[in-house]
């Protein structure tokens, strides 16, 4: 049974880089036609998706976030990453990292890494 | 970008009762919409996709419904761990884009 586990810090200053990490277990991140997701939610709030990253390397953004995102894929670790550049208060969420099979919802989630974005 | 709305914000209602969830989109989707649950304190958990497929391990009584831009989840004999918000979901086209929840409360 495919499982994610999101890793990463806890507390990040303002103006650094905020970089998570979501490893997969019970399958493999090269799997055919699967996009691996990041989607975060800010203290109280819905949902927000933040980047999507298929099988092939392809890499789809948020708008809002793509000047400050780059979503990777290690195959050799069977992990892919987040990286957010010049963090600020705004950016303070719990991040899910979560897989998407090709023209479907999410149907696997990984547990929540609550960030802070305090000095 | 898709603007998902979703009715009403939040729902009571009684263990027993059927509970109707809106969600209208600003354009159509066809049929490509999700519905996730999630309880306090946990990750979502996929319950519909394809606006009407019951995900793996869903209970019967979650129901979807719905095409082009008007949705719905039906709920249809409330239990007490049905307490949660629920999301709509569209992945119709990029950006990505997630309602902004109903809460029902029992």
């Amino acid at each position: 049974q495919l499982q994610l586990q999101g890793s990463g810090p806890g507390l990040v200053k303002p103006s650094e880089t905020l970089s998570l990490t979501c490893t997969v277990s019970g399958g493999s991140i090269s799997s055919d036609s699967c996009y691996w997701v990041w989607i975060r939610q800010s203290p109280g709030k819905g949902l927000e998706w933040i980047a999507s990253i298929y099988y092939t390397g392809s890499t789809y953004y948020n708008p809002s976030l793509k000047s400050r995102v780059t979503i990777s894929v290690d195959t050799s670790k069977n992990q892919f990453s987040l990286r957010l550049n010049s963090v600020t208060a705004a950016d303070t969420a719990v991040y899910y990292c979560a897989r998407r099979p090709y023209y479907n919802g999410m149907d696997v989630w990984g547990q929540g890494t609550t960030v802070t974005v305090s000095s | 970008e898709i603007v998902m709305t979703q009715s009403p914000a939040t729902l009571s209602v009684s263990p027993g009762e059927r509970a109707t969830l809106s969600c209208r989109a600003g354009q159509s989707l066809r049929s490509y919409l999700a519905w996730y649950q999630q309880r306090p304190g946990h990750a979502p958990r996929l319950l519909i996709t394809d606006a009407s497929t019951r995900a793996t391990g869903i209970p019967a009584r979650f129901s979807g419904s719905g095409s082009g831009t008007e949705f719905t989840l039906t709920i249809s004999s409330l239990q007490s761990e049905d307490s949660a918000v629920y999301y709509c979901q569209q992945y119709f086209t990029w950006p990505l884009s997630f309602g902004g929840g109903t809460r029902v409360e029992i």
